[in-house]
């Protein structure tokens, strides 16, 4: 199995420029979470889906900040505008019973 | 509500020197428990999991038991190699199960 797949793996925009961060997770795998690393606030959970279907996302922090899940093996978090402090490692994660499984990370720049 | 909290890092032992890390919880109800590891530049791995009290979760030579009675979760390994230094980050589930719960992460740095 490949794991979950995450693309780009890093990405470099300046501010006000429209990010399209890309996750597929593990076939099979019923739920799919987003995630935000920063040195200062750790990791945190933006939101999930079950399903395909957002669940919860009260931790997406501002309107900027969208999550699609059009089928089970594709979801897309964008950021429109960007901004400086939007800079931080992004990572999408797969469930399957209790246990989450990461990607690899995305890591945006925002300049 | 639910939370972890892990000992302060970084840890810093020599090869071949025993490991612990602490974790600790608070949470309603029968949360499974999980220690994921970081390496540099790269995304969380699972490294154990226990799912019910008293049960043991191992892997590559580190174990950790759930303990219900002190409501505690450490990482344990006999032995250290130069290759485990990393950030180790304990968790739970919370939310029925939906969510995890992390604790702040621990860095481990092994020397030759």
């Amino acid at each position: 199995d490949a794991g979950v797949i995450q693309s780009p793996r890093h990405e470099v925009t300046e501010m006000g420029q429209e990010v399209t961060l890309r996750c597929k997770p593990i076939s099979g795998h019923d739920y799919l979470f987003w995630y935000r690393q920063t040195m200062m606030r750790g990791l945190e959970l933006l939101i999930y889906f079950n399903n395909n279907v957002p669940i919860d996302d009260s931790g997406m922090p501002e309107d900027r900040f969208s999550a699609k899940m059009p089928n089970a093996s594709f979801s897309t978090l964008k950021i429109q505008p960007s901004e400086p402090r939007d800079s931080a490692v992004y990572f999408c994660a797969s469930r399957l019973d209790r246990t989450q499984y990461f990607g690899p990370g995305t890591r945006l720049t925002v300049l | 509500g639910d939370s972890v909290t892990q000992m302060e890092g970084p840890v810093t032992l020599s090869e071949e020197a025993f490991l612990t890390i602490n974790c600790t919880y608070t949470a309603t109800g029968y949360p499974s428990l999980f220690w994921y590891v970081q390496y540099p530049g790269e995304g969380l791995q699972l490294l154990l999991k226990a799912t019910k009290a008293d049960d043991k979760g191992s892997n590559k030579g580190f174990e950790a038991t759930y303990r219900k009675e002190t409501t505690s979760f450490h990482l344990e390994k006999g032995s250290v190699q130069v290759s485990d230094s990393a950030v180790y980050f304990c968790a739970l589930t919370s939310g029925g199960y939906n969510k995890l719960i992390f604790g702040a992460g621990t860095r481990l740095a092994v020397h030759p």
